[in-house]
């Protein structure tokens, strides 16, 4: 059955700390794997990732994606309180399968 | 770009009444339309599959008589929730993918339904 997990379930740091969100997926028919952030409503993307390797950067986020080992790390640089969100990943091709998430919570 | 609305954002109604919620891409064609349903402080769930002028793929355990989806235009999905009941409360998410976008998905802001 095909599955992603997401570590760990839920995070809190203070402004400023980096942290590391970390995806691990098991899909058949895997193409891509795609960062979302979750405020109060529906997703919004951030990144998409088909290479193995290479990183993927905008402003203090990053990402990148081992294709080998099957998993994904989302780091963010310098936190922000308004980094607070849940963080989604999904990896698939036509249709996706999302992790659970991990919530994180920066305190000011 | 890439902007996707859902309509209502926030929907009230009595058992047994049936709930239209509209999910609009407002600038770029969206040869393919998902549906995804969110419990709360739990991740989505695919319920369907909707491409612009054919059925719609259902994800298995997703009642398509329940759940009726229809994309009649490059622009529009709507997913119909016939016969509410109070365990279809939920939070609804459509997001669409439009012609070489490759696999990005954009998510509509989502409509909350609650059934009494």
């Amino acid at each position: 059955e095909d599955k992603v997990v997401q570590s760990p379930l839920s995070l809190v740091v203070h402004e400023g700390d980096t942290v590391t969100l970390n995806c691990s997926y098991e899909v058949t028919n895997f193409r891509s794997l795609l960062w979302y952030k979750q405020e109060k409503k529906a997703p919004t993307f951030l990144f998409m990732l088909t290479s193995s390797g290479i990183e993927k950067k905008s402003g203090r986020l990053s990402s990148i994606l081992d294709k080998k080992e099957l998993f994904s790390i989302l780091n963010i640089t310098a936190t922000q309180t308004g980094d607070s969100a849940v963080y989604l990943c999904a990896g698939g091709t036509y249709k996706y399968i999302f992790g659970t998430g991990t919530r994180l919570k920066v305190l000011a | 770009g890439a902007v996707v609305s859902q309509h209502p954002s926030w929907v009230i109604c009595k058992s047994g009444t049936s709930v239209k919620i509209e999910c609009r891409s407002l600038d770029f064609q969206a040869t393919t339309m998902f549906w995804y349903r969110q419990f709360p402080k739990q991740s989505l769930m695919l319920m369907a599959t909707s491409n612009e002028g054919s059925k719609a793929t259902y994800e298995q355990g997703v009642e398509k008589d329940k759940f009726l989806i229809n994309h009649a235009s490059l622009t529009l999905s709507t997913l119909t929730v016939t016969s509410a009941h109070p365990e279809d409360s939920s939070f609804y998410i459509c997001s669409a993918r439009g012609e070489g976008s490759a696999d990005t998905q954009y998510f509509g802001p989502g409509t909350r339904l609650t059934v009494l």
